[in-house]
Order: structure tokens, then sequence, then C-alpha cells
């Protein structure tokens, strides 16, 4: 079974420039998650999909942040304009629909941002 | 809302047992995790615990939970070098409800 993909693997830009990244979940899994890691930080979560649609998104920077799943599978989370603090590793994950055994998420390698 | 601790830094000698600890603050935590993050790779879950249990083991792994003081650990049993890593606590509520994540133990095992 493919794991979850994600790209580019690695992007250096500079503040106030754009940048976007792609996520392809594991086949099935109707759940999706954008999370932001900072280094020495544990992972937060910025949006959650079920499906096309949005179920979480508390966390996320409206102003500067975006994220959308077309068609309940692949997603975009887009960063414009980019600040200094942006840098981190941006982690999509992926979990078939919640159910009683807990929520096993499926992480990708993650897409790792820095902003100069 | 919840907050899950752990201590940042831990090193053992290969074949020796290590213990990861982690505190939460919601007691209405259900589910309670341990996901593994190797470099460069994403996190993979190694195991879970529901609140209603005080142990669970599984191979070299032994989770131990204690409801009181919102309290779990991780024991690693024969620790070997393809273990060093950094692992993640975590908890939800239920299993409809994001997981909050602490901020990672990173194991050291030295040869």
């Amino acid at each position: 079974e493919a794991g979850v993909a994600q790209s580019p693997r690695y992007k250096i830009i500079e503040k106030r420039q754009s940048v976007a990244f792609w996520c392809n979940p594991i086949s099935g899994h109707a759940t999706l998650y954008w999370y932001q890691q900072i280094l020495g930080q544990g992972p937060k979560l910025l949006i959650q999909f079920q499906n096309n649609g949005v179920v979480d998104d508390s966390q996320l920077p409206k102003d500067r942040f975006s994220a959308e799943r077309l068609k309940g599978v692949d997603s975009t989370l887009k960063i414009q304009p980019a600040k200094l603090e942006d840098s981190a590793v941006y982690l999509c994950a992926s979990s078939l629909r919640r159910g009683p055994g807990g929520n096993e998420q499926f992480f990708g390698p993650g897409t790792r941002l820095t902003v100069l | 809302g919840e907050d899950v601790e752990q201590s940042l830094f831990l090193s053992v000698r290969e074949g020796d047992s290590s213990v990861i600890n982690c505190t939460y603050t919601d007691s209405s935590s259900t589910y309670l995790y341990w996901y593994k993050q190797e470099p460069g790779a994403g996190l993979q879950l190694l195991t879970y615990i529901f609140s209603n249990m005080d142990m669970k083991q599984d191979q070299r792994l032994t989770v131990l939970l204690n409801k009181k003081d919102k309290h779990l650990s991780l024991r690693i049993a024969d620790t070997q070098t393809g273990d060093s890593a950094i692992y993640f606590c975590a908890a939800s509520e239920t299993s409809y409800d994001k997981v909050i994540f602490g901020p990672g133990t990173s194991l050291s095992v030295i040869p």
C-alpha cells in the first residue's frame, strides 16, 4: 500500500514570497490533516478535512495560509506571503473514517520550508 | 485545552531499557498515543492505549498509564541503535477529536 506522498521535500524562499505544498493521501482515507512542525516542537494541527469539507481550521492563520482538498483526494496548502516564522516542516497525514479504534494517522515525509 | 509535556532528551546504552515519560492535562483524554519519528521522515504510530487500561504490551514496547496522575510512559526493552528517534506522546478526547502532540523526546542509543 502506497503511503502519504508530499512534494516538494524541501523549499527555500524569501520572506513575502508565496509557496504551495501538495499532498496525496493514502487511497480511501477520508480524513486529511496538515500540520506545522517547528524545530524542537511537536506537530501542530493547521487544518483537518473530512472528504473535501473542513472540519477544523481553528489554528490556521487565515490571513496568509489557505488550503483546499479537491474532490476529496489531493490537497494543497499555500502560504502567501511567507514570514520568517513560517520556517518549519509541513506534514500531511491521513486516516480512515474515524472509529472506535482511535485516530491512527499516517504521515507523509513532510516538506521542509526555509524562509530567508 | 489539552497540553502534553515530555522530557526532551534521553540517552541509553544499547541493550538497556528506555523509559520515556509524558504528562497530559485533560482528564477527558480517552486515547493516548505514542508516535516515532526517524530523521527526515514523518511520524509513525507505535501504539496507543485507551484510558480504561493501565498497561498495554506489544513485543518490546510496554505502555503504562496512571490516569489519576495523568502520566503515561513508554518502555522499550532491549533498546537497539535502530530505536534512536524522536518519540511523541499524543492525546485525544475521542477518536473523533483532534490529536494534541507533545514536544517529543529525542532518544539516543549508545552502542
